[in-house]
């Protein structure tokens, strides 16, 4: 059964540094890979979506990377704004068929 | 790109009541729609999976009784939360997709509240 771990659980970062967000997932026969935003008390804005067959997803100040032999995906977040802070949530699914799981992310905050 | 209207956004009822939460897929047909809720400061948890005309998987220690999941047609799945308690209030978001696609695409969710 997938399971998916977010590290760190918190992190703080003053306005324009580069910063990292670490993912990691049980299963390497991963489908998809998904990176979502959540501001407090909203829903899910999805960022980048990673197929099974890519490395790695870009738009704008964003990058995911995907490495199944390892287990592993990273958000890279450049030049960070205050408008940054959130909760970054990495989801990864096993088949075209199952449900994203979901880590329990990354809470953000850009200091200005 | 794909959406998925989820309502109602935010609902308050009375312990022992019933609600209906509605996703409606708009420009695709979605035949599976996941449902998961979120309590505070915790992360999504899948409660089940439903394909459209079958009746919903729900994942263990979810009460099938207690969380009705109709998916009846390829654009409307609705959750209904009967006889709530306070314990329900929570998160509740679903999320649809189509065969043969990567992408899932996600409700705006709906924040129950049980007084």
């Amino acid at each position: 059964k997938q399971e998916v771990t977010q590290i760190p659980a918190a992190l703080s970062v003053p306005e324009g540094e580069n910063l990292v967000l670490n993912c990691s997932f049980t299963d390497s026969a991963i489908y998809n890979l998904q990176w979502f935003r959540q501001d407090p008390g909203k829903g899910l804005t999805s960022l980048l979506l990673i197929q099974s067959s890519q490395r790695e997803q870009t738009s704008g100040r964003l990058n995911a990377s995907l490495d199944k032999s390892s287990g592993r995906s990273t958000l890279y977040i450049a030049a960070s704004q205050p408008g940054d802070s959130a909760t970054y949530l990495c989801a990864a699914s096993s088949s075209g068929n199952t449900p994203l799981v979901f880590g329990k992310g990354t809470r953000l905050s850009v200091i200005a | 790109g794909a959406v998925v209207s989820q309502h109602p956004s935010w609902v308050i009822c009375k312990s022992g009541t019933s609600v209906k939460i509605e996703c409606r897929s708009l420009d695709f047909q979605a035949t599976t729609m996941f449902w998961y809720r979120q309590f505070p400061k915790q992360s999504l948890m899948l409660m089940a999976t439903s394909n459209e005309g079958s009746k919903a998987t729900y994942e263990q220690g979810v009460e099938k009784d207690k969380f009705l999941i109709n998916h009846a047609s390829l654009t409307l799945s609705t959750l209904t939360v009967t006889s709530a308690h306070p314990e329900d209030s929570s998160f509740y978001i679903c999320s649809g997709r189509t065969d043969g696609t990567y992408g899932y695409t996600f409700g705006s969710g709906t924040r129950l509240t049980v007084v």
